[in-house]
């Protein structure tokens, strides 16, 4: 399957601080990036889809100031948590994928820890 | 409604028996679903897609889809022990282009 990178794998910030997490396909173009964050022993809950050149759009409850998404190639996802509280503390995945009806390949996910 | 639902399990297996994982969906227009599986503390990984209405075999894996019934199934033939994880059902809603995740179902597969 294709290849999706996210970095870092994990990071440990003090509150009030920001993250950025880094999510690259490596072995095609992604015209559609997804973000998830998964709390433990909870399902995958998406958080916001990006199109390479376009806006995100954001899921019902997720505050698009809060967390700022960059998709400027069709190989680079970036999101970045603002101001992060350890409410923010979760597993963030991002998945990739190309055309309409493909599947989409994950990364490795990212555990945040704000303390 | 819940857009993508399984039950949670856990569902326990005998190794070398079938184990049959379930799952229905809401949108009546979705065209692709898979199936993902999740160990702890790691990303998911997909096993299996599926387009059309009826079985689609890969190796021990055979996913199974009816439209009409809105209706999604993974089923695992002589289940290994490293089977054992949470299977995540996912759907593709075309009206938004976007992949939207069951809850998952726990699957131990007891020696």
């Amino acid at each position: 399957g294709a290849v999706v990178s996210q970095h870092p794998s994990w990071v440990i910030c003090k509150s009030g601080t920001s993250v950025k997490i880094e999510c690259r396909s490596l072995d095609f173009q992604a015209t559609t990036m997804f973000w998830y964050r998964q709390f433990p022993k909870q399902s995958l809950m998406l958080m916001a889809t990006s199109n390479e050149g376009s806006k995100a759009t954001y899921e019902q409850g997720v505050e698009k100031d809060k967390f700022l998404i960059n998709h400027a190639s069709l190989t680079l996802s970036t999101l970045t948590v603002t101001s992060a509280h350890p409410e923010d503390s979760s597993f963030y995945i991002c998945s990739a994928k190309t055309g309409v009806k493909t599947e989409a390949f994950f990364g490795q996910g990212t555990r945040l820890t704000v303390v | 409604q819940k857009e993508v639902e399984q039950n949670s399990g856990p569902l326990s297996v005998p190794e070398g028996a079938i184990a049959s994982l379930n799952c229905t969906y809401s949108d009546r227009g979705s065209q692709s679903f898979f199936w993902y599986r999740q160990y702890s503390g790691k990303s998911p990984e997909l096993i299996m897609f599926i387009y059309s209405n009826g079985d689609k075999e890969d190796g021990r894996f055979t996913a199974q889809l009816n439209k009409a019934s809105q209706y999604v199934s993974l089923l695992i033939r002589d289940s290994q022990p490293s089977d054992s994880a949470t299977y995540l059902c996912a759907v593709l809603y075309s009206s938004a282009s976007k992949i939207i995740f069951g809850s998952g179902t726990r699957l131990s597969i007891r020696p």
